[in-house]
């Protein structure tokens, strides 16, 4: 069965660096997502992408974050210049079509920022 | 603007007895209503769906959820529970937009005594 695979999944970095998450979305769906847990929290929306582009975003989306579908395969979150609150799970979701489709969920990413 | 809340942050059940983890909704629209779960240290699982079909959904690993449009709610059931049924529980609520995002509640976690 098709599933949304993540790498890597733990990631431990600076303050300050920057680091990418990626992520492989089931190969025939065209929505794509990025959500994130903080430890003890409510899983949070970041942003959709569709036709290679944002559409829409979150608050917590700031211009510390930026989403890129490179290749047509992966599907990868930026974060430009980490802050100690950036540390959390974040999790890629991919939908084939339809807004009463279901979202499948990757494994998440672990990042850690010290 | 659509959410949902879980009613209780933590439920405790003992193995073979009945379980309910409550769910209400708010939404402008008919709404695609979701009940995923997380396994410690493990990704976002989907147990079933509502999708403006049969009001009640029969999920995964015998877990069922019904619709109630006059009491906006949509709890989640299993008549008896199992000790690998210990985990995480969201409800969720997908927006009507092309976007589709997904809004996850606070999440329940199942206890199961032996």
């Amino acid at each position: 069965e098709p599933e949304v695979t993540q790498t890597p999944s733990h990631q431990v970095t600076q303050m300050g660096q920057e680091v990418i998450l990626r992520c492989v979305p089931i190969s025939n769906h065209l929505y794509f997502y990025w959500y994130r847990q903080i430890l003890g929290q409510k899983v949070e929306f970041l942003v959709s992408f569709y036709n290679n582009e944002i559409s829409e975003k979150s608050e917590i989306f700031d211009d510390q974050f930026s989403v890129e579908r490179p290749d047509g395969s992966n599907f990868t979150l930026k974060i430009r210049s980490t802050k100690l609150e950036d540390s959390a799970m974040y999790f890629c979701a991919s939908r084939r079509g339809g807004s009463t489709d279901t979202q499948y969920f990757g494994p998440g990413t672990r990042l850690t920022v010290l | 603007a659509q959410s949902v809340t879980q009613l209780d942050s933590h439920v405790s059940v003992s193995e073979g007895t009945p379980v309910l983890l409550r769910c209400n909704y708010s939404s402008s629209y008919s709404p695609s209503l979701f009940w995923y779960v997380q396994h410690p240290n493990k990704g976002l699982q989907l147990l079933l769906k509502y999708t403006s079909a049969a009001t009640l959904v029969k999920g995964i690993n015998g877990f069922e959820a019904e619709f109630k449009k006059s009491e906006t709610s949509f709890h989640l059931t299993k008549p008896s529970a199992h000790m690998s049924d210990a985990a995480e529980y969201f409800c969720v609520v997908s927006e009507y937009s092309s976007a589709s995002k997904i809004i996850f509640g606070s999440g329940t976690r199942l206890s199961i005594r032996p």
